[in-house]
């Protein structure tokens, strides 16, 4: 089956630095997506992982083990605007006639505290 | 990157009755997709809209429910049909652009 885990919710300080796991079981994987989402707001793309190992842009990476099939997206200077539910997605692989589908995870809901 | 712009951005509709979400890329974008999110959950992909030809629905989707438009590669339009409560819920547009797939502001719709 089709499962994508990740924590409900999370809480962080302002200034700090806080890792999103997100763990996966896909019948194909041709990448994975994390995306931030405000209350309110439609999901805005922040990374795209498809081999291993870790994409840094900016204050956020997102870290990608293949085999061990997890993901991580690191936050770092966390700011209030941050705070918001970051989901993680995994697209599908060709072979599993599902290279565009994207499966999401429920979201984790991060709380940044002065 | 690509633009999206979905309209309505939000409404309130009656019960039995039919509404068209219109969706608008602001670049040719190899793949549309149409997504739910219902209150509270992830997001669900509804159907993959198909330029000139019939939607690729995902199970649990039919098309007399959502019946879905791409008469080109930047305007797709998503009509959910004969509207009960369970219908409220956010529905994204989204498009393909390289390996990355964005997503429209989302159309809120509640029915009452």
């Amino acid at each position: 089956g089709q499962n994508i885990d990740q924590p409900t919710e999370m809480t962080a300080t302002e200034g700090a630095i806080v890792q999103i796991n997100c763990t996966y079981q896909t019948s194909g994987f041709n990448g994975l997506f994390w995306y931030q989402q405000h209350a309110g707001e439609a999901p805005t793309f922040l990374s795209y992982n498809v081999l291993d190992g870790l994409e840094e842009k900016g204050r956020f990476s997102s870290f990608l083990s293949r085999s061990k099939g997890y993901s991580y997206l690191l936050l770092k200077e966390l700011q209030m605007k941050d705070s918001a539910s970051y989901l993680c997605a995994v697209r599908g692989s060709l072979s599993s006639g599902a290279t565009n589908k994207l499966i999401f995870g429920t979201g984790t809901l991060l709380a940044v505290q002065p | 990157s690509a633009v999206i712009s979905q309209k309505p951005s939000r409404d309130i509709c009656q019960r039995g009755t039919s509404l068209t979400i219109q969706c608008q890329v602001d670049s040719q974008v190899t793949m549309m997709f149409w997504y739910r999110q219902q209150p509270g959950q992830s997001l669900t992909l509804i159907a993959t809209a198909n330029q000139g030809s019939e939607a690729t629905y995902e199970s649990g989707f039919v098309i007399d429910k959502f019946p879905i438009s791409r008469p080109n590669l930047t305007f797709s339009t998503l009509t959910v049909s004969n509207m009960s409560p369970e219908d409220s819920s956010i529905y994204l547009c989204s498009g393909r652009v390289g390996n990355t797939i964005y997503f429209g502001e989302g159309s809120w719709l509640t029915v009452v």
